[in-house]
């Protein structure tokens, strides 16, 4: 069946470095690729998504790459803060399903001052 | 939490007994999902609804039952609660034809 796979599943940087988080996914008509945080405790937060349409996009620290072709996307953060410190889950929407997301198993993220 | 809110958010049961989870949203939103969430395994989708009385699986329905009798309450049943079933429990809504969720708070549900 359809899956995303998401590396690394751990990642420490330190304070004021940039973190890259990739994945990949199986399903040729997914067409959106959000990206969520999620703090200890809390439910999963949207942070950036992307279109199939469109190749990157950039939110003040964080960007979204998407490469259709190769069937990968990638989160970028920039200039990484101690609150970044978080596990951060990337989805694929599921071809023909409104609205159902398959996701990564996450990445945790921690930034070291 | 994009108006949603989620009962219980703990819970601790026994293996055997009838679990109710329960989500709630303010914001008349079509389509409401439940998912669970597992170390190892991300979050992985039980049964979703687009409607009143609607309602489809994901891919973990097993041992799991749905319903939505009014657009602000998805009730997630777990008929005969196992330990394989401890998780957390997350309700998710998307905003009209937005493919874009938001999740709830979570339910942390403990089977023994």
């Amino acid at each position: 069946g359809e899956n995303v796979e998401q590396h690394p599943s751990t990642l420490s940087v330190q304070e004021g470095d940039s973190a890259v988080i990739k994945c990949t996914y199986s399903d040729s008509a997914s067409n959106y690729f959000p990206w969520y945080k999620q703090e200890l405790g809390k439910g999963p937060q949207l942070i950036i998504d992307i279109r199939s349409n469109v190749g990157e996009k950039k939110d003040q620290r964080i960007a979204v790459t998407l490469n259709k072709t190769a069937k990968h996307f990638s989160l970028h953060i920039t200039e990484t803060q101690p609150e970044d410190s978080a596990v951060y889950f990337c989805a694929a929407s599921r071809g023909g399903s409104q609205g159902n997301l398959i996701f990564g198993k996450g990445t945790k993220l921690s930034v070291k001052p | 939490d994009a108006g949603i809110t989620q009962s219980p958010r703990h819970k601790v049961t026994e293996t055997g007994t009838p679990v109710t989870l329960r989500c709630h949203q303010t914001e008349n939103h079509r389509y409401m999902y439940w998912y669970r969430q597992d170390p190892g395994h991300g979050l992985r989708l039980i049964h979703y609804s687009y409607g009143v009385k609607d309602t489809d699986k994901g891919e973990v329905s097993d041992g799991y039952s749905v319903s939505r009798s009014k657009t602000e309450d998805f009730l997630l049943t777990l008929e005969s609660a196992t330990s394989s079933q401890t998780s957390v429990y997350f309700c998710a809504i998307t905003h009209g034809q937005s493919e874009t969720q938001y999740f709830g708070p979570g339910t942390r549900l403990l089977v023994l």
